[in-house]
This record gives C-alpha cells, structure tokens and sequence, in this order.
C-alpha cells in the first residue's frame, strides 16, 4: 500500500543535542511538509517541499531545518532542542500543488519528541 | 490569532443517532475546507472536502455544509458508528501563492456510545 512512513515513532532526546526525524512515502508525491502538533493544539506548518524548492513559514524558529535529498525522503532537524519542542511531528504529502487534489494531504503516523 | 476554530474540545454521541461537528473561520480568502479523522497513534486521514462554491458535500454517512455568509462550517455524520470515535479536524486552505497551505482547527475528540 502507498503510505507515508515516519520514523522513529517515539524520539527521546537530550536538551540542546540535535535530533533528526526522518520521513518517506511512496505515493510518488512532489510536494513534503512537516507540521508540529502540541498538545490539544491544531497542527502547525514549519516548511514544505515542492519538489526541491524549500519554503519556510516565516515563524518556523531557525532551529529547525530540513533536508529532501529525492522525492521519496524528507528530515527534520532540530539543531538545539528546547523543552518547549517536545511534540509531535508529523509528516505529509500532497500531490501538484497547482490542481484541488493538492489540498488533500496524507499523514504519517508522526514521531512523538521527548526533550529531557 | 486562531483563523480555524472548533470550540468543542469533545462531544458524546449514542450508536446510530447524529454526531454534528461544527467549524467557524475568520479568514474570508478561506476558499476550501476539509475535515480530517485522527485516531490514537495514527496521522490525520482525509474524510471529505468542500469548496466554496457549494454549500453542501456528501459521501456516505458523512455531509459536510458551508454557509459562507456565517463563516461557518459542519460534518455531519449519519448514522453513528462506534468506529467513527477519533479526532476530527476542520482545515481551510486559501488561493494564491500559499494554496499549498492548510490552517487546522485544535480538533474536536467524538466518542460514539454503543
């Protein structure tokens, strides 16, 4: 089945070492985001990949960073985790981002970060 | 500045009667909405859309309405199903160069009671 892969699912780190989450999907789409997720809160954008093109939403901390090396892989970095980064990351997909299918995204199962 | 609200954190439904979840926006560029499911331990699923020039959208048991002049949106889900508990989230997306772009509500948790 097509999906959208995150792992690990649970990440424990410590205060300020840098943690990578990674994501794949094998629904072949060009556009990858990244959203943090608190909780009871609504998931919030960091960036998005359209194809190689990186966008970042303009209050995403400089922190976080992200890398998509194909089509198939995109990571998270956090440079220096804060406690107040402990959260739940998710990971989606959408197709051509010019057409109204490019509003549907697909989810990973997200990577829960524990800063210690 | 919340632009996507669902002010019930939660809501109780009994098997078989109507769960209606309802959205309020603010962001009248808003010209797209979805709703997600969200069960424990998994991503959010795409459940059904609506664009803004309709007022209503069905598939199934689920029905979503758009009045657009109340800046309002609802999921109706008919029947209730034990299965429909989870996490559902209304989501706006706007035209132009952030179309891309999805503003989430925090979610409203429904519980269906067999």
């Amino acid at each position: 089945d097509a999906m959208v892969i995150q792992n690990p699912r649970y990440q424990v780190t410590q205060f300020g070492k840098p943690v990578t989450l990674s994501c794949s999907q094998t629904l072949n789409h060009n556009v990858m985001y990244w959203y943090q997720q608190k909780s009871s809160q609504a998931p919030k954008l960091l960036f998005h990949y359209y194809d190689k093109d990186f966008n970042n939403e303009a209050d995403t901390p400089d922190n976080f960073q992200s890398r998509r090396p194909n089509t198939s892989f995109c990571f998270l970095d956090i440079r220096s985790p804060g406690l107040g980064d402990a959260a739940m990351y998710l990971c989606a997909t959408s197709r051509d981002r010019t057409g109204r299918a490019s509003y549907e995204q697909y989810f990973g199962p997200g990577t829960r970060l524990t800063v210690t | 500045d919340q632009q996507v609200k669902q002010n019930s954190p939660s809501l109780s439904v009994q098997e078989g009667r109507i769960s209606i979840l309802n959205c309020d926006y603010t962001n009248s560029m808003f010209d797209y909405f979805l709703w997600y499911k969200k069960y424990p331990a998994e991503g959010p699923t795409f459940l059904i859309s609506i664009s803004s020039i309709k007022d209503k959208n069905e598939d199934g048991r689920f029905t979503v309405f758009l009045n657009k002049s109340a800046k309002h949106l609802s999921l109706h889900i008919v029947p209730s199903q034990p299965g429909d508990s989870a996490v559902y989230f209304c989501a706006a997306s706007a035209p132009g160069a952030g179309s891309y772009q999805l503003t989430f509500g925090k979610g409203t948790k429904l519980s269906v009671i067999p």
